[in-house]
């Protein structure tokens, strides 16, 4: 079964500026899909940005960005112009019948 | 657009009672599946189905039984409830399993004493 690591269990951020959540995965498949969800206090899970395995591009929302490198098996997510609301524990998940998810990282943003 | 509704909210268990939670979508969705939270393990599939009349297990089934009769509905039953089940459950669905983002629920925290 696929694995997800995330090897940070919290990052701090000062407010306005960047950060990067990392993220490894272990699959045999190529073809596959990998995400970002955020959890906010609220306990609700919203879908930050989706990444397929067969584009080269990194995928962008706005001030969300990751870097893919599918070689490494690396997907990690950064942050720009961090926003107090971006505070959040943020999940890396690896699409499939069984979707995997990380343990998740607890992102402070300090104003 | 309800989404992903999931029922209840909060629950208080005795060790050894048995409940249902209750998760129904109206997006249409083929996929439909149940997660666990647990601090400092994220999201652990418990079982999910890609269809009615289909499901299959995940990550954590021991403890748990669903159904899914209709496209609609995917219930999860505790059938004799444990400490170790105290958790926060989720359920999600999405239009093919894989490449869609999952819609979550809002959650159910329960706790087994």
């Amino acid at each position: 079964a696929q694995t997800v690591t995330q090897s940070q269990p919290e990052m701090s951020v000062q407010e306005a500026e960047t950060v990067t959540l990392s993220c490894t995965y272990d699959t045999s498949e190529s073809d596959y899909y990998l995400f970002w969800y955020k959890q906010p206090p609220s306990r609700q899970m919203i879908l930050v940005i989706r990444q397929e395995a067969y584009k080269q591009q990194n995928a962008t929302e706005n001030r969300f960005s990751v870097n893919f490198q599918k070689a490494a098996k690396s997907f990690s997510l950064k942050i720009s112009d961090s926003q107090l609301g971006d505070a959040a524990m943020y999940f890396c998940a690896y699409g499939g019948n069984d979707m995997r998810f990380g343990a998740g990282t607890r992102l402070t943003v300090k104003p | 657009n309800a989404g992903v509704t999931q029922t209840p909210k909060f629950q208080v268990l005795k060790t050894g009672q048995s409940m249902t939670l209750q998760c129904a979508q109206d997006m249409n969705h083929e996929y439909m599946s149940w997660y666990r939270q647990d601090p400092g393990m994220g999201l652990r599939l418990i079982h999910y189905s890609v269809g009615a009349g289909i499901t299959d297990q995940g990550e954590v089934p021991n403890g748990y039984n669903v159904s899914r009769s209709t496209t609609e509905d995917f219930p999860l039953r505790l059938l004799s409830a444990a400490p170790s089940q105290t958790s926060v459950y989720f359920c999600a669905s999405s239009y093919v399993e894989g490449d869609s983002p999952l819609h979550f629920g809002n959650g159910t925290r329960l706790t087994v004493t």
